[in-house]
């Protein structure tokens, strides 16, 4: 069974530039999440979505991030202007609908902004 | 709202010995527990996890959980450690009323193996 795909694996940008991350699920993966790593810390939860609907992106700094997930498969994530604090690892996991469901992650995209 | 503390940010263990990485969490509300453990440039991988049940819980490569509601605690063991165990190890949370199942990392412990 293919796991999460994730691209690109690494990205260099320069601040105030704009940078997408592309993440494909794993196949009949209801729920989608993007979680973002800060070096040395935990992942914490930016978006999760249910089919193509959010169900919570509470901690999305909305004026700079988006995400979308369009026909309820892929998913993209967007950064517009990035800064320098968002240097990290941005990881995407899927999981069947419920409480119970094991998530699967991808490798990450590790992102430096210079 | 759930938090996860895992007072050990570094571990380094002899090979062969054993090993114990403490977690603790807090929480309003009853939660799942999970242990990922995370290889240098990879993702996550699910370690093992707790949903109700048998309080102590095995997971892949050797790895056990007990979890303690008194002491709101999930500490992760192995009795005896490889090479290849190093990597860093996150605790996780996530609440257990369907549809919430959103989880919330502790800080990870980064366990060391000395050959």
């Amino acid at each position: 069974e293919a796991g999460v795909a994730q691209s690109p694996r690494y990205k260099i940008i320069e601040k105030r530039q704009s940078v997408a991350f592309w993440c494909n699920p794993i196949s009949g993966h209801a729920t989608l999440y993007w979680y973002q790593q800060i070096l040395g810390q935990g992942p914490k939860l930016l978006i999760q979505f249910q089919n193509n609907g959010v169900v919570d992106d509470s901690q999305l700094p909305k004026d700079r991030f988006s995400a979308e997930r369009l026909k309820g498969v892929d998913s993209t994530l967007k950064i517009q202007p990035a800064k320098l604090e968002d240097s990290a690892v941005y990881l995407c996991a899927s999981s069947f609908f419920g409480a119970r469901a094991e998530a699967f992650f991808g490798q990450g995209t590790r992102l430096t902004v210079v | 709202a759930q938090s996860v503390t895992q007072l050990d940010s570094q571990v380094p263990v002899f090979e062969e010995a054993p090993v114990e990485l403490r977690c603790n969490y807090s929480s309003s509300v009853s939660v799942y527990l999970f242990w990922y453990v995370q290889y240098p440039n990879q993702g996550l991988q699910l370690l093992l996890k707790y949903l109700s049940g048998s309080t102590l819980v095995k997971g892949i490569n050797g790895f056990e959980a007990e979890f303690n509601k008194s002491q709101t605690s999930f500490h992760l063991r192995k009795p005896s450690v490889h090479i290849s165990d190093t990597a860093e190890y996150f605790c996780a949370v996530s609440p257990s009323n369907f549809g919430n199942e959103k989880l919330t990392f502790g800080t990870g412990t980064r366990l060391t193996i000395i050959p």
